[in-house]
């Protein structure tokens, strides 16, 4: 178990449609990152908050939209859904960096939330 | 941007068997590379990660190497075993300051035969 909780496991919804998909990181991580696998595609980099505050974009969507709240959990959330947006998302954390200090580099992945668009 | 290329993407050996992975990345400026194995349903997990002012890491049975002139490095596992079996992703990125974005390769399932 990585002490990371995403909810909702799996999640099947219609063309159009909008969903959000909820990361806990562990106890003490700031930052949160998440990622995109597809058969296809591999593991693709969507987003990185830490502290709440956007770190990093990677290949997301203008219909995906991410947010880190206070108490740190995040959300990611996906609007007029395509077919091709059926994947599994994961959500990763990590020890907080300061100047590297504390920091090993490591992600701490989530078990995905495996979205079916149909 | 970084792009990471994997190969191969499905390799079957027997147990007790070696397997080696190898990747190669395009950004000269990389300097952390980690390998992540991911077991069915599940997210994945590091396994062993190198920075690039060593040459190779050893862990038990595995073991990583870098060539950074090339812009290659590689996972090695000796005598595998069936629980070896899974789907690895090597991984590059700049390490700065506590943050790194990893790009991952597509991944090589590996299956292991008793």
């Amino acid at each position: 178990d990585s002490g990371v909780t995403q909810t909702p496991k799996h999640l099947i919804t219609a063309t159009g449609q909008r969903v959000t998909l909820r990361c806990s990181p562990r106890s003490g991580d700031l930052s949160v990152y998440w990622y995109q696998q597809s058969l296809d595609q591999g593991l693709q980099f969507l987003i990185h908050y830490y502290n709440g505050e956007e770190r990093a974009k990677g290949n997301i969507l203008e219909r995906f939209s991410a947010q880190q709240f206070p108490d740190l959990h995040s959300e990611l959330n996906l609007s007029s859904l395509e077919l091709g947006d059926s994947a599994l998302y994961f959500c990763a954390s990590s020890v907080p960096g300061t100047s590297g200090r504390g920091s090993t580099g490591e992600l701490f992945f989530g078990e995905g939330s495996r979205l079916t668009v149909l | 941007g970084e792009n990471v290329e994997q190969h191969p993407s499905t390799l079957s050996v027997q147990e007790g068997d070696s397997a080696v992975i190898k990747c190669t990345y395009s950004d000269s400026a990389s300097n952390y590379f980690p390998w992540y194995k991911q077991e069915l349903g599940k997210g994945p997990q590091l396994i062993i990660d190198i920075r690039s002012n060593v040459g190779e890491k050893k862990d038990q049975r595995i073991a990583v190497t870098l060539n950074k002139t090339a812009k290659h490095f590689s996972l090695h596992i000796t005598e595998t075993q069936p629980e070896d079996s899974a789907v690895y992703f090597c991984a590059a990125s700049i390490w700065n300051s506590g943050y790194s974005t990893l790009t991952f390769g597509k991944g090589t399932m590996l299956l292991v035969s008793p």
